[in-house]
Formats: structure tokens, C-alpha cells, sequence
């Protein structure tokens, strides 16, 4: 049990175009996910909480324009990536909370921008 | 405001060999504590938790962690290491309170060698 997946597991695109990142919590209600983003050989950094029916709540320095996030079910999360750009390159793990705060994280979305 | 401490970075070991890798929180209320591994390029798996009750708690793949409230540690540990338990792993806190977010510790890479 507990299973969260993401789509797409690995994306390329040109910069200027936008990327959705989808979060699904496969046998499990969330009311709330939260995205992170990943450096190479660094810890996750938390980007944004995202609350089903309500407005993502988004950590200091994070863009929100930038950023879109969209918590429409209590099944999916969505990250889009709006205008990316290199430096947008990263991995993004979304991740579902259970029972008594327990976070089940994804697999992780590699994004490449050229 | 709570922190976590992971007190090696890099962790090396032979196989069948103990291991120990140390975490240290700082928090002024009550906290959950979590053990996550985190494979190449994939998301991070839950390793085991501390909620309450008895401070030895057991996760999977063998491992296992104990709660010391006087120290302020959440030591995770294994008495004989595989090849394959190389891995990044992740200390993470979060308070006992709904809604908020995990907080991670920076990491520490397991490295298993025969």
C-alpha cells in the first residue's frame, strides 16, 4: 500500500516551453503533497505544499508564477513548469501524506531543459 | 524551529560489516521521526518511523533505529550490510501537527563494498 507515482519519470524539452509534472497517490487519499526539488548529491529541497481544493502554499523563494501548482483530486497534484529555462534543470519529487504524517514520496521527475 | 543533524556525510563500509548512520534533531515540541532511502535516480523509499511507544523500532530490509529523547538522536543501524544497501539515506522530522512539512537532514551516502 501506499504508492505514489509520477509522470513522466524523465522529460527534455526547449526553453520557453512549459512541463507538467503529474502526482498520483495510487491507493490512498491525500489532502495534502508537497513537491520538492533535488541538486545532485544534495537533500531535498521542499518547494511548495499543495492542499486539495485550496491554494498551494509555496517556501520563501520559490516563484509561484514560476511553479504552478494544481491539487484538483485528492488522488492528483500537478507541477507545471511554466517558460523553463537550464536552470530549471532538476529532479522534482512529489510526495502524498498518510496516517500520522507519514509522507510517501514518488519516483521523481527528471527534467532536462536545452 | 526544528533541525536535523545527519553527522556523516559519507558512510564506507565492507560487506557484512555493522553500520551505523547518525542523526541528531532540535525541536521544542514533539516530533515524528523518519528513516528514508533514496536509490540512484529514484525517489526516496521509507526505511522506518518513530511515532511513539517503544523507542527500538524495526523497518525494512533490516534495519532498525532507536529513539534516545535525552540525546536528541535517531540513530539508524544494521548489523550486517548487503552490496545493494548502497544508497543515499535521509534523517527527516516533523512535528505532530497536522500540515506541516518534513524537514531533512542533508544525507549521508552509504557505501558498500565487497
Amino acid at each position: 500500500g501506499a504508492v505514489v507515482s509520477q509522470h513522466p519519470s524523465w522529460v527534455i524539452c526547449k526553453s520557453g516551453t512549459s512541463v507538467k509534472i503529474e502526482c498520483r497517490s495510487l491507493d490512498f487519499q491525500a489532502t495534502t503533497m508537497f513537491w520538492y526539488r533535488q541538486f545532485p548529491k544534495q537533500s531535498l529541497m521542499l518547494m511548495a505544499t499543495s492542499n486539495e481544493g485550496s491554494k498551494a502554499t509555496y517556501e520563501q523563494g520559490v516563484e509561484k508564477d514560476k511553479f504552478l501548482i494544481n491539487h484538483a483530486s485528492l488522488t492528483l497534484s500537478t507541477l507545471t513548469v511554466t517558460s523553463a529555462h537550464p536552470e530549471d534543470s532538476s529532479f522534482y519529487i512529489c510526495s502524498a501524506r498518510g496516517i500520522q504524517e507519514t509522507q510517501y514520496f514518488g519516483p521523481g521527475t527528471r527534467l532536462l531543459v536545452l | 524551529a526544528q533541525s536535523v543533524t545527519q553527522l556523516d556525510s559519507q558512510v564506507p563500509v565492507f560487506e557484512e560489516a555493522p553500520v551505523e548512520l547518525r542523526c541528531n534533531y532540535s525541536s521544542s515540541v514533539s516530533v515524528y521521526l523518519f528513516w528514508y532511502v533514496q536509490y540512484p535516480n529514484q525517489g526516496l523509499q521509507l526505511l522506518l518511523k518513530y511515532l511513539s511507544g517503544s523507542t527500538l523500532v524495526k523497518g525494512i530490509n533490516g534495519f532498525e533505529a532507536e529513539f534516545n529523547k535525552s540525546q536528541t538522536s535517531f540513530h539508524l543501524r544494521k548489523p550486517s550490510v548487503h552490496i545493494s544497501d548502497t544508497a543515499e539515506y535521509f534523517c527527516a522530522v516533523i512535528r505532530r501537527q497536522a500540515g506541516t512539512a518534513l524537514i531533512f537532514g542533508k544525507g549521508t551516502t552509504l557505501s558498500v563494498s565487497s
